[in-house]
């Protein structure tokens, strides 16, 4: 079982901070996904990324997969309340029917 | 569309009873999951199914069944309830599955605790 770690497990900032928080795993993925998840609803896909180092950016969040495909970011830029809620990252594992989750970040912005 | 539906939204059972979950979509995907999520954690996988007819087991199946006769449903069941099924329980389809990159679309969940 291929295991993807995140961290920080919690993370409460101030509105307007930046952030980033990690996907990490011993094992390598043909691609991640990144989902948000608020509160009493399911996960909602936020981005994918297939090449080993590419950045893609959805407004201020910017996702970065590792050049070895072991590992993903997603950075924040001056975050907002909006922003609130639990990040899961999401790894396939070449050719594999389903996707693995991660541990999650819940991430709190203070207003 | 309506999506990804799930019901109940909440349940409460006392220890040895069943149920089951219900869950259907009405996107016409072919590949349907069954994910549990404990306080804090991410997802693990029960069940998932690539199309009717077809079911495998995920991370923790034991303790639960499915079953998948059309392409729209795919229910999960407890049948013999028990505290360390207290969970939240999670519905989600996909046209096709994780090695063409497609994403999951989730029900809403279903809170389920045995008391």
């Amino acid at each position: 079982t291929q295991l993807l770690e995140q961290s920080p497990q919690f993370l409460s900032i101030q509105e307007g901070e930046n952030l980033t928080v990690y996907c990490n795993s011993s094992s390598v993925f043909s691609s991640l996904q990144w989902y948000r998840q608020e509160p009493g609803e399911g996960p909602v896909l936020l981005v994918t990324v297939v090449t080993g180092g590419e950045v893609k950016k959805l407004k201020r969040l910017t996702f970065q997969f590792g050049d070895a495909r072991k590992d993903s970011s997603l950075h924040i830029t001056a975050a907002q309340p909006g922003d609130t809620g639990l990040y899961l990252c999401a790894g396939d594992n070449f050719g594999n029917e389903k996707l693995t989750f991660g541990t999650g970040t819940r991430l709190t912005i203070i207003p | 569309n309506a999506g990804v539906t799930q019901t109940p939204k909440f349940r409460i059972l006392k220890i040895g009873q069943s149920m089951t979950l219900q869950c259907t979509q009405d996107m016409n995907h072919n590949y349907m999951y069954w994910y549990r999520q404990d306080p804090g954690m991410g997802l693990k996988l029960i069940y998932y199914s690539v199309g009717a007819g077809i079911t495998d087991k995920g991370e923790v199946p034991n303790g639960y069944n499915v079953s998948r006769s059309t392409t729209e449903d795919f229910p999960l069941r407890l049948e013999l309830a028990a505290p360390s099924q207290t969970s939240v329980y999670f519905c989600a389809s996909s046209y096709a599955g994780a090695q063409d990159n497609e994403k999951l679309f989730f029900g809403s969940g279903t809170q389920l605790s045995v008391l």
